[in-house]
């Protein structure tokens, strides 16, 4: 368990209202990820932080901006929602600078976009 | 670029048989890192086995073992001696040296395991 909470955990909402996801962690890890998750594409990288005020785009970044103001929340915002991000969508943090560092993930948050 | 190919979207297997999950990858990176993590039904993700690029011995964790063939670009992934537990979505992903914010997966393999 690497100390990471994602909220809320479901949620449903509407084509064109705004969306905020946010991921928690207790560890004070530097790199933070935001992931989703659909069939047939596994996870594919949205945003990353690489700390406080520093982040970059994955390779799914259209319609989402993110945020991180502090060390332990990095926030994940679809400013209109659409149907196309309906989608299962994982925080990650990595720990530890090496190659060979892993990522964990936390439960993640099944979003509806109706 | 690097992309991570997972042939198999669906398997199943004896229990107590030893099954072997399809990875193969491109990149043009000379360091990279791969790695498996398993997705059980209840959906989170956990990681099961890395294997560097430079590694010369294949990777093993418990029963999970790695057949890394770099000229082939494979990184196959070995479970031994199945259980019904081992029934899940298992994602290949890989991670270059030099871009190690970037990380990518495959779409995954679902594997049943059968009493």
């Amino acid at each position: 368990d690497a100390g990471i909470t994602q909220s809320p955990r479901h949620k449903v909402t509407e084509t064109g209202t705004p969306v905020t996801l946010r991921c928690h962690q207790t560890e004070n890890h530097r790199y933070m990820y935001w992931y989703r998750q659909d069939p047939g594409h596994g996870l594919r990288l949205i945003h990353y932080s690489y700390g406080v005020k520093d982040t970059d785009k994955g390779e799914v970044s259209d319609g989402y901006s993110v945020s991180r103001s502090k060390t332990e929340d990095f926030l994940l915002t679809l400013e209109s929602a659409t149907s196309s991000q309906t989608s299962v969508y994982f925080c990650a943090i990595r720990v530890g600078l090496e190659t060979y560092n892993e990522q964990f993930f936390g439960p993640g948050t099944r979003l509806t976009v109706l | 670029a690097q992309k991570i190919t997972q042939t198999q979207p669906g398997m199943f297997v004896q229990e107590k048989e030893a099954v072997t999950l399809d990875c193969t990858y491109d990149t043009s990176d000379q360091s990279y890192g791969l790695f498996w993590y398993k997705q059980p039904s209840s959906g989170e993700m956990i990681f099961l086995i890395y294997q560097g690029s430079y590694d010369e011995q294949n990777a093993t964790e418990g029963r999970y073992s790695l057949n890394f063939q770099k000229a082939r670009k494979s990184a196959n992934l070995v479970i031994s001696a199945s259980q019904l537990g081992d029934s899940a979505m298992y994602f290949c992903a890989m991670r270059g040296l030099y871009n190690f914010n970037k990380f990518y997966f495959g779409s995954g393999t679902k594997l049943n395991v059968k009493p």
